[in-house]
């Protein structure tokens, strides 16, 4: 099951910060918050993750809560080219595999930039 | 260099056809996936394996049978699929599946399969 929630759409305009919400209210002391995006039919590409503290790179910065129960990714100038399915992810330890990890993925926010 | 290659990127096959998907990284990665994704939907992780081992399998049907030869290949098996077999199939690669590290998967392009 899901541990993300997000809204199913968003607009941005271009040139403006596109700043995409998720709530994570169960999320454990140890589970990370991990952004990927989807452009279409493409693989889902890596943006950033986090587990208590802000963080920001060259794509995004991630702003987590100070009780993590939710976090928000911000892209600060939005293009066209960003416009894609962006999923908000909880990794856990898999159950009953010692040392193992897994991607639980939301179900995204297809994000449009408009011109 | 974070690239996953996968090959074919399309594949129409039909319910009695035998064959291969091919997913291959060079970045020295230790831990490979096979993701399987439903259209409009996340991708839902298959098989992962670690260290050239098989280490988890979300209790795919063996007409689904995953490989691992070497540390930077990994290959999906395909026979007697169903209709509802149908979709993109994902390769991801990361570094290792450590505790305590955030070990980011990495993604190919996918192999849109189609079964008829």
């Amino acid at each position: 099951d899901a541990k993300t929630t997000q809204p199913p759409s968003m607009d941005c305009a271009e040139g403006r910060a596109a700043n995409l919400p998720c709530n994570h209210s169960t999320i454990s002391g140890n589970e990370y918050v991990y952004w990927y995006r989807q452009i279409h039919s493409q693989g889902p590409q890596y943006i950033i993750h986090g587990l208590k503290n802000n963080e920001t790179n060259e794509m995004a910065s991630l702003i987590i809560t100070e009780d993590r129960k939710s976090s928000t990714l911000i892209l600060p100038h939005a293009t066209l080219r960003d416009t894609a399915v962006y999923y908000c992810i909880v990794r856990v330890a898999s159950v009953g595999a010692s040392g193992n990890y897994q991607l639980i993925w939301g179900a995204g926010t297809k994000l449009i930039i408009k011109p | 260099d974070t690239e996953v290659t996968q090959t074919p990127k399309h594949l129409v096959m039909g319910m009695t056809n035998k064959k291969s998907l091919k997913c291959e990284q060079h970045m020295g990665h230790r831990a490979m996936y096979w993701y399987k994704q439903k259209a409009k939907k996340p991708p839902e992780l298959m098989f992962v394996y670690s260290y050239e081992k098989l280490s988890i399998n979300e209790s795919v049907p063996s007409r689904f049978s995953p490989e691992c030869p070497n540390s930077s290949l990994l290959n999906l098996h395909l026979h007697a699929l169903q209709p509802e077999d149908s979709a993109l199939y994902l390769c991801a690669s990361s570094r290792r599946m450590v505790a305590a590290s955030t070990d980011t998967q990495y993604f190919g392009p996918g192999t849109r399969l189609t079964v008829l």
